[in-house]
């Protein structure tokens, strides 16, 4: 069975300075490999979506992520982030089995 | 396009009480999973539903249950209710079944809070 590990479980970082969220995955079966946010008390949006291609995925809100095989990784960046993006961010192998979160706080 | 809908959004419920939470799709969805989220265990994945068939279950005990009707709406219901059954449940769309073609997306309702007291 797929596995995804989240190996932070929270990221505190300051308004305008880049992020880094970290996530690996078992290698055992294809791999589909998605980020999710979740914003207070809401549902799970999708950020971005890993299928094949282009091993640098870019999706919503400026967030962007690298497939790498060799190390099977999946980490999600963002280059600047804002007070906005204060939220926890789930990374997950299609739709069964989603890592334990991230959760990102910015501060002013 | 209306988004997946899940209701009630909030309910309490005494231990050893039954509940049933719904969840309406995005529509022409046929896919319909249910999660359930606590702080302490994350996301974890209950069951999947397409076209009225469970095709996945996750890891729970026989008090959880769920079924999908015709016009893919989903229920599940909770047994014999447990204080740790208390978490955030969520319902997720998506337009076609994993395997038939693996270029979907899931769309997540907001949620159904249950609180067992």
């Amino acid at each position: 069975a797929q596995s995804v590990t989240q190996l932070d479980s929270q990221v505190p970082v300051f308004e305008e300075a880049p992020v880094e969220l970290r996530c690996n995955y078992s290698s055992s079966v294809s791999v589909y490999l998605f980020w999710y946010v979740q914003y207070p008390n809401q549902g799970l949006q999708l950020l971005l979506k890993y299928l094949s291609g282009s091993t640098l995925v870019k999706g919503i809100n400026g967030f962007e992520a690298e497939f790498n095989k060799s190390q099977t990784s999946f980490h999600l960046r963002k280059p600047s982030v804002h007070i906005s993006d204060t939220a926890e961010y789930f990374c997950a192998a299609y739709k069964l089995s989603f890592g334990a979160g991230t959760t990102v706080t910015v501060r002013a | 396009k209306a988004g997946v809908t899940q209701t009630p959004r909030y309910l309490i419920k005494t231990r050893g009480q039954q509940v049933t939470l719904s969840c309406s799709p995005i529509s022409g969805h046929r896919s319909v999973s249910w999660y359930q989220q606590t702080p302490g265990q994350g996301l974890q994945f209950l069951f999947e539903y397409f076209s009225e068939t469970q095709r996945n279950k996750g890891n729970f005990p026989g008090r959880f249950s769920g079924r999908q009707f015709s016009n893919s709406r989903s229920e599940m219901n909770v047994s014999t209710l447990e204080l740790g059954d208390s978490a955030l449940y969520l319902c997720a769309s998506s337009l076609e079944y994993p395997g038939a073609g693996m270029n979907t997306e899931a769309f997540f309702g907001q949620g159904t809070r249950l609180t067992v007291v």
